[in-house]
């Protein structure tokens, strides 16, 4: 089972703001290892969404953004819109287990 | 392009082996770790374990050890993660990708699907 921790699920009208939280412990978020962000849309593979905590690959709208504090790490999206809907999860190192991802979080868009 | 294309879906029965193919292309072949994750049908994303192609070094997650095998081929830019010993609790997608650092798995394979049913 994985050691970082998610939501199941948040929800949002279009336009609002959403976080989802990640939660680790001394050995991975709150070791400072970096933090990234996948977003899964229905049927397709992953796609990196953030990387290193807070930073947006090429073609990654603004809208998204990332933080860390402690042991835990957020995702937030504003002005959310339909195309957001999907399941994200976030992914770190561990220093017993080597990589690891969250238990994943599906936004619905209402 | 940075591209991964996996090999095709696989039906395998129970205690047979599978061996999934990832091939690159637009890169460096063996100036990038490549990571294999699987996800089970409706459930979330799995580390399974990451390969170096420059030396072939390999790490897994404890869950797969002495069970998984991932080995490179340099020659065609060509990974491989064979999974033993299948059960259907092994029926899953598995995903190959490009591990850039910082930059985190930036590059996935389309997937590859596998199901083991008697």
């Amino acid at each position: 089972q994985s050691v970082l921790t998610q939501p199941p699920s948040v929800s949002g009208a279009p336009g609002q703001r959403v976080t989802i939280s990640c939660t680790g412990s001394s050995s991975n978020i709150g070791a400072a290892y970096d933090v990234h962000w996948y977003q899964q849309l229905p049927g397709t593979a992953p796609k990196l969404l953030i990387y290193g905590d807070n930073n947006r690959p090429s073609g990654v709208p603004d809208r998204f953004s990332g933080s860390k504090s402690g042991t835990s790490a957020s995702l937030a999206i504003t002005g959310l819109q339909a195309e957001d809907e999907a399941d994200y999860y976030c992914q770190s190192y561990d220093s017993r287990t080597l990589y690891v991802f969250g238990t994943g979080t599906k936004v619905t868009v209402l | 392009q940075v591209q991964l294309v996996q090999s095709g879906a696989e039906v395998k029965k129970p205690g047979a082996s599978v061996k999934v193919s990832c091939k690159a292309s637009g890169y460096t072949f063996a100036a990038y770790y490549i990571h294999w994750v699987r996800q089970a049908p409706g459930q979330g994303l799995e580390w399974m374990g990451r390969i170096n192609p420059d030396s072939g070094g390999t790490n897994s997650a404890q869950k797969f050890q002495g069970r998984v095998a991932m080995t490179r081929d340099t020659s065609i830019s060509t990974a491989y993660m064979e999974l033993s010993s299948l059960t259907s609790d092994d029926t899953a997608v598995y995903y190959c990708a490009r591990w850039n650092g910082q930059p985190g798995l930036d590059y996935w394979g389309q997937g590859t699907l596998v199901t083991v049913s008697s």
